[in-house]
């Protein structure tokens, strides 16, 4: 069975630091583009980072760049999120997923595979 | 990209059918993908590649569109289908996601 379980959440000051860990069981980690999406409480989606499968190429929404850094280690099946310099509109649950990549081929960012999520709140 | 739903909640009966509509201010050529969302739990991929049902999916739900005018329709709607439903474009960086609809039991 193909899992992503989060852990690392918490209740962490306005400016602190945080990491977010993900780890992947039943899936050929390696070759999926990794992602987090958050969703504030009582909100919608919001797409946060990605990390394509051989770890050299990221990408961060505008809200968290120069803040979060997303990196990924195959050999342990595993994607993390630093987050540093955090701020009360950072407070969300953290999902990981997975984006697609079917047996004809097709590898797209559409994320057929979600951790439960992990809650992040960031308050004094 | 910003991505737009319509309408934001709907008011149906189960057996109905239901169209939920997505916007892109842009193309996004076929980059799309439908999810659905129930309280407490993970977004869940019903679509992807605009039209292509993800493993498991029913066959009640179909997606159609390109470029930028996408819909979703759940044909006979079930109970377990009242959630909110989200669009998401994969086209361009920074990936954008639309508010949500949600799909709610008259």
């Amino acid at each position: 069975e193909v899992q992503l379980v989060e852990s690392g959440g918490g209740l962490v000051k306005p400016g602190g630091s945080l990491r977010l860990s993900c780890e992947a069981s039943g899936l050929a980690f390696n070759i999926y583009t990794m992602n987090w999406v958050r969703q504030a409480p009582g909100k919608g989606l919001e797409w946060v980072s990605s990390i394509i499968s051989g770890g050299i190429y990221t990408y961060y929404a505008d809200s968290v760049k120069g803040r979060f850094t997303i990196s990924r280690d195959n050999a342990k099946n595993s994607l993390y999120l630093q987050m540093h310099s955090l701020r009360a509109e950072d407070t969300a649950v953290y999902y990981c997923s997975r984006g697609v990549y079917t047996n004809n081929g097709y590898k797209g960012d559409a994320y057929d595979v979600w951790g439960q999520g992990t809650l992040v709140t960031v308050s004094s | 990209i910003l991505m737009t739903q319509s309408p934001a909640t709907l008011s149906l009966s189960p057996g109905e059918s239901v169209t939920l509509s997505c916007s892109a201010s842009q193309t996004v050529t076929k980059n799309f993908a439908w999810y659905q969302q129930k309280p407490g739990q993970a977004p869940r991929l019903l679509i992807y590649a605009a039209s292509t049902r993800a493993t498991g999916v029913p066959a009640r739900f179909s997606g159609s569109g390109s470029g930028t005018e996408f819909t979703l329709t759940i044909s006979s709607l079930q109970s377990e289908d009242f959630a909110v439903y989200y669009c998401q474009q994969y086209d361009n960086w920074p990936r954008t996601f639309g508010q949500g609809t949600k799909l709610e039991i008259k």
